[in-house]
């Protein structure tokens, strides 16, 4: 199974800071990456796929980048509603495989 | 509008079965991949399984293989997991989502339903 693996676990920051979420996978997987954004006791929401390209109605402040085994999410002027965990995914080898995680705190 | 909604949850012996549902609106149901996401309390996503827009493929985490099994009845417009032989590890939210639609193939998911809770416990 291919591991992934996010840093940090949890950052604290700002709002108006940027800040960059590191994925990486144990093995290539070209751009098959996903990200995703969770706030407590919500369902996830799907921000990015294929690596770099936003998801429908996902605002530009969010960007991803990366491809084989190293990817980044970066998240442009914070804003409290970005307060999250955020989660990778690769999806390019069964089982698919989420990172552990980065919560992103005040 | 996409809308996805679980049902079926509840609390379970170990040993016990259970079938989550979900019903899906607002988009053509039977041209996407669905997809199952369970989430444990206190922990990060695990993808649970995969089923094709006409069923005839599917796809499971080891874990689960022979206990859980997904299905789909696209006249209902609906997703189903199958889960027996349930343990305590098993205890989690479980989410369906779509999978995104390209030509061959499927994307992450892009829509997400709210989750359903499957506690197993005696």
């Amino acid at each position: 199974d291919i591991q992934m693996t996010q840093s940090p676990s949890s950052l604290s920051a700002s709002v108006g800071d940027r800040v960059t979420i590191t994925c990486r996978a144990s093995q290539g997987i070209s751009s098959y990456l996903a990200w995703f954004q969770q706030k407590p006791g919500e369902a996830p929401k799907s921000l990015i796929y294929g690596a770099s390209t936003l998801q429908s109605g996902v605002p530009s402040k969010f960007s991803g980048s990366g491809s084989g085994t190293e990817f980044t999410l970066t998240i442009s002027g914070l804003q409290p509603e970005d307060f999250a965990t955020y989660y990778c995914q690769q999806y390019i080898y069964y089982p698919l495989t989420f990172g552990g995680g980065t919560k992103v705190e005040i | 509008e996409v809308q996805l909604a679980e049902s079926g949850g509840g609390l379970v012996q170990p040993g016990g079965s259970l079938r989550l549902s979900c019903a899906a609106s607002g988009f053509s149901f039977y041209n996407y991949w669905m997809t199952w996401v369970r989430q444990a309390p206190g922990k990060g996503l695990e993808w649970v399984a995969n089923i094709k827009e006409d069923g005839n493929e599917k796809y499971y985490m080891d874990s689960v293989k022979g206990r859980f099994t997904i299905s789909r009845d696209n006249a209902k417009n609906s997703v189903y997991l199958q889960v027996n032989s349930l343990r305590a590890e098993d205890t989690a939210v479980y989410y369906c989502a779509r999978l995104g639609r390209k030509d061959y193939g499927w994307l992450p998911p892009d829509s997400w339903g709210r989750g359903v809770l499957l506690t197993v416990s005696s």
